[in-house]
């Protein structure tokens, strides 16, 4: 009965590889997110989405993609992964009509290791 | 644009002590403000929101946390520190005018000694 969960839970791989982090909700909510931390802790908004229309995207390198297959899934592929992309991600939903204060649910995070 | 400000980026507390951690904000509009509460390698969960209404707030596990406009403040505080309460801490601004998205603070690491 997990609320926000993120496969997998630990990635590593080499420098070049492309990855793809995945996330569901079984909250019914309307909007996903992707959220970088890095080794100092500090959390940065990556992307947005509500319905399925991506709605934030903050400055970041074109090799991140996101994908919103339905309002359930956001995934995140990483392309050409780089030694500074090693971060945790966390994914994190909300229900934007229901909390307009944008109330928001967070996954266990994903912990990615680039060599 | 808004921004979070956490004072302190570690504070240390004996059990039984008060809590304390320090939150300032910027927001040109009147902002929801939450804190969350990490533990060692797990995700965030939320202790508490101030939305609106009643600047005072209640949370989980005993937290508490009061909105002050005129000082841009959101400071949390627990009256007996918990060896449990051992943590990360984020401060966080949500305004509706910028795609409602959550800016965080810093962090705050509480440490609580016996």
């Amino acid at each position: 009965d997990t609320a926000v969960s993120q496969t997998p839970k630990y990635l590593v791989t080499q420098m070049g590889n492309d990855k793809s982090i995945k996330c569901e909700q079984n909250l019914g909510h309307d909007t996903m997110y992707w959220y970088k931390q890095d080794s100092k802790k500090f959390l940065k908004i990556m992307f947005s989405y509500n319905n399925k229309e991506l709605i934030i995207n903050e400055t970041v390198p074109n090799r991140f993609s996101p994908k919103s297959p339905d309002k359930a899934h956001l995934n995140l592929h990483i392309n050409s992964l780089e030694l500074g992309d090693s971060a945790v991600y966390f994914c994190a939903s909300s229900h934007r009509e229901r909390t307009p204060y944008n109330e928001q649910f967070f996954g266990p995070g994903t912990r990615l290791t680039v060599l | 644009a808004q921004s979070v400000t956490q004072l302190g980026s570690h504070v240390s507390v004996s059990e039984g002590a008060l809590v304390l951690l320090r939150c300032n904000y910027s927001s040109s509009v009147p902002p929801y403000l939450f804190w969350y509460v990490q533990y060692p390698n797990q995700g965030l969960q939320l202790l508490l929101k101030y939305t609106t209404g009643a600047t005072l707030v209640k949370g989980i596990n005993g937290f508490e946390a009061e909105f002050k406009k005129s000082e841009t403040s959101f400071h949390l505080t627990k009256p007996s520190a918990h060896m449990s309460d051992a943590a990360e801490y984020f401060c966080a601004v949500s305004v509706k005018e910028y795609g409602n998205k959550l800016v965080f603070g810093a962090g705050t690491i509480l440490r609580v000694k016996s």
